[in-house]
């Protein structure tokens, strides 16, 4: 079956490093690779989409990148800061119209 | 302001009781979706509706049930069946076609518990 994987150890990193996560995909190959941040006890927010055709998209501090070769995506925070802290979820779809399939998410813990 | 509202936030059930959980959005968006979430675990596909008055199973919909009778409407139902119903539920929408970087909106989420 369809897989997205994500790193269950949590990343600890100190404030003003750039956070690398990472999230790879198995068994299919996605057109569009989304992230999202999840606070506890809260829903998911969307904060990036990229295409397969697309090498990399940023916004404000943000970077994600997708490698179809490595079967990868990479998502970055560059000047990490606490309030960064959450659990940041990787998803896939096979087009516009599907459904996202999740990754477990990684925990991300910037301390100052 | 637009977004999506789920209630309640926490629900008891007890064993062999159906419960229905209420998701409405006011963002015109066409699709809906329902989401359960387990520790360490990741979102898992319970049932998704991309118009009204018609809707597909995920991956575990054994258990539950939805309805899509309004565009703004899309509520799930964890009845008996369902044997471990205990869990976090997000409640998502989105463009019919999100490809132009929308991404889902998600709601805040109903924690049930049995009891």
């Amino acid at each position: 079956s369809q897989k997205i994987e994500q790193n269950s150890e949590a990343l600890n990193i100190q404030e003003g490093k750039t956070a690398t996560l990472t999230c790879n995909y198995t068994n299919y190959s996605p057109a569009y690779l989304q992230w999202y941040r999840q606070d506890p006890g809260r829903g998911p927010v969307f904060l990036l989409l990229i295409r397969e055709n697309e090498k990399e998209k940023r916004k404000e501090r943000l970077k994600v990148t997708f490698d179809t070769t490595l079967k990868q995506s990479l998502f970055h925070i560059t000047a990490s800061q606490p309030a960064d802290s959450a659990t940041y979820l990787c998803a896939g779809s096979n087009s516009g119209y599907s459904t996202l399939t999740f990754g477990k998410g990684t925990m991300l813990l910037v301390s100052p | 302001d637009g977004g999506i509202t789920q209630s309640p936030k926490y629900l008891f059930r007890k064993e062999g009781q159906n419960v229905t959980l209420s998701c409405e959005q006011n963002l015109n968006h066409d699709a809906m979706y329902w989401y359960r979430q387990d520790p360490g675990q990741g979102l898992r596909l319970i049932y998704y509706s991309q118009i009204v008055n018609d809707f597909q199973k995920g991956d575990i919909a054994e258990g539950y049930s939805v309805s899509r009778e309004k565009k703004e409407s899309f509520p799930l139902t964890v009845t008996s069946a369902q044997k471990n119903p205990t869990a976090f539920y997000l409640c998502a929408s989105s463009q019919a076609e999100w490809g132009i970087s929308y991404g889902y909106t998600f709601g805040s989420g109903t924690r049930l518990t049995v009891v």
